[in-house]
């Protein structure tokens, strides 16, 4: 069982609606992340929220803004969505070590903008 | 060229056989290679990692690295109909802190 916790499992939304995902990781990892997935495609990456700095992909949206308040939580806010925002969204974590920075991923939030 | 390459199947093995995968990378600074299993409408699951050239074995998994060649593979002995997924190589590179994912092959076990 994954020790990355997302809520909610699965979301419908409309364009106007702001709304939150929201994922907790109960590992004490110092990196958090939030991946987006469309059908038959692989996992991009959209935040990365490691040793408190936050690293953005430049081609995300501004509708999509992430929130950490703590070094285990890390909060997707969504507002103004389009329908081909509608994907798997992933929130996984990481840390550094003899592992060598494995990504744990959660089961995912399944999101629909209708 | 795409940063991670695998084939993207369909790759259909007997079950009992031997299921190979294989993936490509073009980041020489990568240092981190993983396969995760992803079953339809799941997420990924991690089923191997590996870091130093040669092999590693889990089970009926044995993950191969050669950075030389930047190739990683995936084999699967003793297939079973549960291993039926797609397979997802993905590349770590510390310096950006990014993990990369192929376009995944999509395996299915004939029983």
């Amino acid at each position: 069982d994954t020790e990355v916790t997302q809520t909610p499992k699965h979301l419908v939304m409309g364009m106007t609606n702001k709304k939150s995902l929201k994922c907790e990781q109960h590992m004490g990892h110092r990196a958090m992340y939030w991946y987006k997935q469309k059908a038959k495609k692989p996992p991009e990456l959209m935040f990365v929220y490691s040793y408190e700095k936050l690293s953005i992909n430049e081609s995300v949206p501004s509708r999509f803004s992430p929130e950490c308040p703590n070094s285990s939580l890390l909060n997707l806010h969504l507002h103004a969505l389009q329908p081909e925002d509608s994907a798997l969204y992933l929130c996984a974590s990481s840390q550094d070590g003899g592992d060598g920075n494995t990504i744990y991923f959660g089961e995912g939030s399944w999101l629909t903008v209708v | 060229q795409k940063e991670v390459e695998q084939n993207s199947g369909p790759l259909s093995v007997p079950e009992g056989a031997i299921a190979s995968l294989n993936c490509t990378y073009s980041d020489r600074g990568s240092q981190s290679f993983f396969w995760y299993r992803q079953y339809s409408g799941k997420s990924p699951e991690l089923i191997m990692s590996i870091y130093s050239n040669g092999d590693k074995e889990d089970g009926r998994f044995t993950a191969q690295l050669n950075k030389a060649s930047q190739y990683v593979s995936l084999l699967i002995r003793d297939s079973q109909p549960s291993d039926s997924a797609t397979y997802l190589c993905a590349v770590y590179n510390f310096g950006n802190e990014k993990l990369t994912f192929g376009t995944g092959t999509r395996l299915t076990i004939i029983p």
